[in-house]
């Protein structure tokens, strides 16, 4: 069974910067785009940021373009998400999401999520 | 970028249909994807490239589209389907958009 399991959320100041991770097991890790999704409390959900299968090609939001960093580590079944600058607006709860294709583009959707992990920006 | 409008609510009675549009100039060149989030819960798909059902999904969900507007249909509704429901679309740029969301309320 498809596991994505989140970490590295928590409580961080406005303009400093958190690092989030999501183990992924039960798949051929390098054969799926992957996403991070996030939900502000009460809110809806927004797309934050994709990366191919091969980690190649990289894609974002306008409202996280330049303050945030996705990459993957194929080794090791992991993907990652870069936060810098971080304002009060970024909290929220942040999914990670597999896609069914390699690519990213026109059929992406996301068919497995994981649970997520809260990111609070506060001081 | 771009939009996806959804209503914020719909509200049916048990056994009744339920209809949740999602509109966007771009739904007329791409595909939809719905996904249902219950309290507490990560979102799961429940239609995807317009009209597709993934396996697991019960039959009352289909999905349809015309020109600008998907709609997500859940036939003879159920206590249990209540949540909210999010369309989703991508383009060929990999930028891709959620709708605001649609509370369904089982009455």
């Amino acid at each position: 069974e498809v596991q994505l399991l989140e970490s590295g959320g928590g409580l961080v100041q406005p303009g400093g910067s958190l690092r989030l991770s999501c183990a992924a097991s039960a798949f051929t890790f390098s054969n799926y785009a992957m996403s991070w999704v996030r939900q502000a409390p009460g809110k809806g959900l927004e797309w934050v940021s994709a990366i191919s299968g091969s980690g190649v090609n990289t894609y974002y939001a306008d409202s996280v373009k330049g303050r945030f960093t996705i990459s993957r580590d194929n080794s090791k079944n992991m993907l990652y998400l870069q936060m810098n600058s971080l304002r009060a607006e970024d909290t929220a709860e942040y999914y990670c999401a597999k896609a069914p294709t390699p690519i990213v583009g026109a059929i992406t959707y996301f068919h497995h999520w994981g649970q997520g992990t809260l990111v609070t920006v506060s001081s | 970028s771009y939009e996806l409008t959804q209503p914020p609510s719909v509200s049916v009675s048990p056994g009744q249909t339920a209809r949740i549009t999602c509109s966007g100039d771009a739904l007329a060149k791409q595909y939809a994807y719905w996904y249902q989030q219950k309290a507490g819960q990560a979102p799961v798909v429940v239609t995807y490239k317009d009209s597709e059902r993934p396996s697991g999904i019960p039959e009352r969900f289909s999905g349809s589209s015309s020109g600008t507007t998907v709609t997500l249909t859940i036939s003879g509704v159920q206590a249990e389907d209540e949540a909210d429901y999010y369309c989703q679309s991508a383009d060929s740029t990999g930028t891709l958009v959620f709708g605001g969301g649609t509370k369904l309320t089982v009455l």
